[in-house]
């Protein structure tokens, strides 16, 4: 149990699919974060939010749109996917300037 | 921006033996963390160890330590008396200082083998 939870676990989609990813945590945190980590390439930060409001996007194509309604709730929507975007998604968590703290992550497979 | 380099791809030792981990580091900031993680197979993201830029002192967590060398912007990792629940990919990782909610740079990984 590590506080920061992701859901699915494991998602597989089709290029014209909309699947959304969903991360919470329960440590009280204020900031939250996308990752991406593919094979072979070192961990890319997508997207920062600090308190609700996005603070960083990398550059990150629009087919990845997040969404942070609350602290405690971040989603990742997806839409149009291409092959490439196939990964392991983190969701982290973290007060502001403080370790942060990582989920399980989401294996995303599309097809 | 920040740059996080580890330069062994892979490392295996014997179990109880002692190992350590390479990672340097390049910023313009005088504020900053430094951190290990782990990654199992299972590939959750672990904190092993973090280091704050204004402690002269080198962390220790049990079997882990670090050697933080900040003139030269070098930030090794220790494991003495490793166990075969070690072996996973370690990765270093910088983060800026402050009040902000900057993300973490991560260095390419080591992935550490330990033998029975």
């Amino acid at each position: 149990e590590t506080g920061v939870t992701q859901t699915p676990r494991h998602l597989v989609m089709g290029m014209t699919n909309k699947k959304s990813l969903k991360c919470e945590q329960h440590l009280g945190h204020n900031a939250m974060y996308w990752y991406k980590q593919s094979a072979k390439k070192p961990l890319e930060l997508m997207f920062v939010y600090n308190f609700k409001e996005q603070t960083e996007n990398n550059s990150v194509p629009s087919r990845f749109s997040p969404e942070c309604p609350n602290s405690s709730h971040l989603f990742l929507h997806l839409h149009t996917l291409q092959p490439e975007d196939s990964a392991l998604y983190l969701c982290a968590s973290s007060y502001p300037g403080n370790t942060i703290y990582f989920g399980e992550g989401s294996w995303l497979t599309v097809v | 921006a920040q740059t996080v380099t580890q330069s062994q791809p892979e490392m295996s030792v014997q179990e109880a033996e002692t190992v350590t981990l390479s990672c340097t580091y390049d910023t313009s900031e005088s504020n900053y963390y430094l951190f290990w993680y782990k990654q199992p197979p299972s590939r959750q993201m672990i904190l092993v160890i973090r280091q704050e830029a204004y402690k002269q002192q080198n962390a220790t967590e049990n079997r882990f330590s670090v050697n933080f060398q900040k003139a030269a912007k070098s930030f090794s990792l220790k494991i003495s008396d490793s166990q075969l629940g070690d072996t996973a990919m370690y990765f270093c990782a910088f983060r800026v200082g402050g009040g902000g909610a900057d993300g973490l740079t991560f260095g390419k990984g080591t992935h550490l083998i330990i033998q029975p």
